[in-house]
């Protein structure tokens, strides 16, 4: 079936400090989407990519979409403390979404 | 609007115990799934249901059992309870499939210990 893998595990930043978690498909995707999770929270949905190549930006955060539909990133320009928690990116498979391990991001302040 | 609410939050059962985790949403969804998050694994799809009176397995089924009898509501059984189903359960809804393109909207979680 189909896998999303995702890197780094974890990440610990400064806080000014820039990052940027990664996401692999096995398979091309129609769409891939973003979602965060604060600790001790429930997953949000953040952003969704449709577009080969695309980019689309939220204030620090920066999301694309690869060329090949197979791979995207999310970076974030000068974390802040606001910005730790968990992000995930899902793909769809059939009639469901497949998240990736997640990123856990902590932020030094 | 209280969007997607389960029950219990938090429970301690016996090795061998049963319980049910409710989920509802109010949002008229079509779409809902139940997920349980473990350290290190991300968020595991155990069963979904893409309407009234269907449902479906999903990536871990095993040991689970759930039922969709009311749009709005869909439950989410273990039969017999082990160790190995400590983890944190959320259920989630959307409007329609995540392939095109709707938002999930998940739940506050529920955490569950098995001793």
């Amino acid at each position: 079936g189909q896998q999303v893998m995702q890197i780094p595990q974890y990440q610990h930043v400064q806080e000014g400090e820039d990052f940027t978690t990664y996401c692999n498909s096995s398979t091309t995707l129609s769409n891939i989407q973003w979602y965060k999770q604060r600790p001790g929270g429930h997953p949000v949905f953040l952003i969704q990519l449709v577009k080969s190549g695309e980019v689309k930006k939220q204030k620090r955060l920066t999301f694309q979409f690869g060329e090949a539909k197979k791979n995207s990133s999310l970076h974030i320009t000068a974390t802040q403390t606001t910005d730790v928690g968990t992000y995930f990116c899902a793909g769809p498979s059939g009639n469901k979404l497949v998240f990736g391990a997640g990123t856990i991001l902590r932020v030094k302040s | 609007n209280a969007g997607v609410t389960q029950t219990p939050k938090f429970r301690v059962l016996k090795t061998g115990q049963s319980m049910t985790l409710l989920c509802a949403q109010d949002m008229n969804h079509e779409y809902m799934y139940w997920y349980r998050q473990d350290p290190g694994m991300g968020l595991r799809l155990i069963h979904y249901s893409v309407g009234e009176g269907t449902t479906a397995k999903g990536e871990v089924p095993d040991g689970y059992n759930v039922s969709r009898l009311k749009k709005q509501n869909f439950l989410l059984g273990l039969e017999s309870a082990a160790p190995s189903q400590t983890s944190v359960y959320f259920c989630a809804s959307s409007p329609d499939r995540g392939i095109t393109g709707n938002t999930i909207y998940f739940g506050e979680g529920s955490w569950l210990t098995v001793v």
